[in-house]
């Protein structure tokens, strides 16, 4: 069965760096998000992505925050500079039309970011 | 805007006996409930949706729109449902499918 597939599974960075997380989405899909967990806590819709646009994005996505579909095969998170409270799980995920407006999202194994 | 609440963190069962893990939820409008499960070191993964009526893995959910939950159930549990179990929701008739989360609970079945 095809997946959504992350990479690195790990990164860490110093704090005020530039992070690019790296997500290739299951071929067939037109629908991309990012979400992101803290330690501890829920997990958290970041941004979706359609159509080679943000469709939506919560408050944790402010300016830090970028995403790209640079070719037609990855989906990445840009985060400009890093700050402590960066440092989290963060989920790629995709889905795909024609199950319903609603087509449940295929999640990737994450990156968990460690800034220091 | 909705919200999506599991009251235990952590749920402890002996294997064999019956598992509920508690989901309700807050949402003025419509909408589309589902269970996600993250075993070990394994990527979250969609366990049941409300509108399939399916039961995977011998897992049901009923959603219940009076009191506004979605608990999922099984009758029998087995060790190897012990995972991390996230009720979700998305609003049925949203263009965006931002999925809300609730907080997990770990459930432990013990041999």
């Amino acid at each position: 069965e095809p997946e959504v597939t992350q990479t690195p599974s790990h990164q860490v960075t110093q704090m005020g760096q530039e992070v690019i997380l790296r997500c290739v989405p299951i071929s067939n899909h037109l629908y991309f998000y990012w979400y992101r967990q803290i330690l501890g806590q829920k997990v958290e819709f970041l941004v979706s992505f359609y159509n080679n646009e943000i469709s939506e994005k919560s408050e944790i996505f402010d300016d830090q925050f970028s995403v790209e579909r640079p070719d037609g095969s990855n989906f990445t998170l840009k985060i400009r500079s890093t700050k402590l409270e960066d440092s989290a799980m963060y989920f790629c995920a995709s889905s795909r039309p024609g199950q319903g407006k609603n087509s449940p999202l295929h999640f990737g194994n994450g990156t968990r970011l460690t800034v220091t | 805007a909705q919200r999506v609440t599991q009251p235990e963190k952590l749920l402890s069962v002996f294997k064999g006996a019956p598992v509920e893990l508690k989901c309700n939820y807050s949402y003025s409008g419509s909408p589309e409930l589902f269970w996600y499960v993250q075993y070990s070191r394994q990527r979250l993964q969609l366990l049941l949706r409300h509108i399939s009526r399916e039961s995977i893995k011998g897992f049901t959910a009923d959603l219940n729109k009076g009191e506004t939950s979605f608990h999922l159930k099984k009758p029998f549990a087995q060790e190897e449902d012990s995972a991390m179990y996230y009720c979700a929701l998305v609003p049925f008739s949203g263009s965006a499918r931002q999925l809300t989360f609730g907080s997990g609970t770990q459930l432990t079945v013990l041999p």
